[in-house]
Parts: structure tokens; sequence; C-alpha cells
């Protein structure tokens, strides 16, 4: 088993939709919650950074963390088709050997659609 | 743009060849991390270097090594390669662990 899962989806959905990503994992000693956007054949791009469980909101993106059901959300509200992309989640953990090591998740393909 | 910076974009080489793959990081972060991404696997750690000290290793084959010199710039060396090598490969910088990460545009290796 995957310390991380995601399910790869395709997602589709029409533009202006509210779109939900999620992930869950499976260490819990895991404290740093990523989510980042990867379009075709590039480096991923930060969307969001959180610490801990809560929520965090940047514009149209909403992230959330719940360490107590090892679970993690991105919310985008408003979608566009320019936020189609692959979105991935990453996590590390604190202490040990992990010296920030990320693990991710798979991968989410999401197209908006006009 | 991230600001971390990677050369060559692409590489195209034969098996058993070695290859070097460079990264500049961000003004003024220490901290270097390189991954594989590849179809099957998806983006996988392999190594990290703070400070010009190896901090972590992943499940980085013994073919594979790094290091990361003074001005803090990065190489990945890939020896002996094989086919299953072929992949996408990112540099990752961060002020120091436990910072946020950015990436490089990465350098997409084919190994024919």
């Amino acid at each position: 088993q995957k310390e991380v899962e995601q399910d790869p989806g395709p997602l589709s959905v029409p533009e202006g939709a509210i779109v939900s990503l999620n992930c869950t994992y499976s260490n819990s000693a895991f404290q740093y919650f990523m989510w980042y956007r990867q379009y075709s054949r590039k480096g991923p791009e930060l969307l969001m950074y959180t610490y801990s469980s809560g929520n965090k909101e940047d514009g149209r993106f909403t992230a959330q963390v719940d360490k107590s059901s090892k679970y993690i959300s991105l919310f985008i509200r408003d979608s566009q088709p320019s936020d189609s992309a692959t979105y991935l989640c990453a996590m590390s953990a604190t202490g040990g050997t992990s010296y920030g090591k990320l693990t991710f998740g798979q991968g989410t393909i999401l197209t908006v659609h006009p | 743009d991230s600001g971390v910076t990677q050369t060559p974009k692409h590489l195209i080489t034969a098996t058993g060849q070695r290859v070097t793959l460079r990264c500049s990081p961000r003004s003024g972060d220490l901290s270097v991390y390189w991954y594989q991404q590849s179809l099957d696997q998806g983006l996988q750690f392999l190594i990290h270097y703070y400070n010009g000290e190896e901090r972590a290793k992943g499940n980085i084959l013994e073919r594979f090594s790094a290091q990361q010199f003074p001005d803090l710039h990065s190489e990945l060396n890939l020896s002996s390669l094989e086919l299953g090598d072929s992949a996408l490969y990112f540099c990752a910088s961060s002020v120091a662990e436990f910072y946020e990460q950015f990436f490089g545009p990465g350098t997409r290796l084919t190994v024919l």
C-alpha cells in the first residue's frame, strides 16, 4: 500500500464549477502538506503549503487538512479552463531521517471545459 | 518561473552511457532536492543536499550519485544507463529543510 493515495481521475468539470481534490495518507508522522499543479511536461508549481491540521485559503483555492482522518483536500472555486492540469498532493514528516523529503500522490488529472 | 534552473532541458543518450544533470537553486536557498518522475512510479524522491552536505537519500540507485558545490548548484550523475532510467528529472530548492520546495522545469532523459 502506498503512503499517499490520490484518485488519478480524470476529472472533467464545466467552467465555474467547484472542484474538490483529495488525498489520504497512512503515515501519521506527516506534518507538512502541499498541493502542486503541474501542466504537461512542466515542473510542479506550488499552490498551497500548510502545517498540521486546519484550513488555508488563497484566492480561489482552499486547502483543508484533517490529521485525525489522515485526509487532505484542495477546493478550487469558480474553476477556469486555465486550471486544467494535473494536481499533486505532497507531504513531509518532521524528524527522523525525513529532512524535508516530499512524498507525492499519483496526481489527479483535471479538465475544465468552457 | 520558480527561479530554479535546470540544464539541459532534453537529453537523448544510449544504454550504458553516463550523463550529468545540472541544477541551480533559487537565490538564497540552501537545500536542493532531486526527484524522478516516471509514468508508472509518479514523482519519487532521490536525494537531498543542504549547504553542500548530503542529508537524505530515497530509493536512489547505486548507479546514480549527486553533489552540491560551494556555490550551491547541484549535479546529478547517472551512469550505466538503462532503458528504465528514461524519465523526467526535477530539481527543487528551499530555504532550508521543512520549508516550501520550488521545482525547476526538469530535464527529460530518454535512453535508447
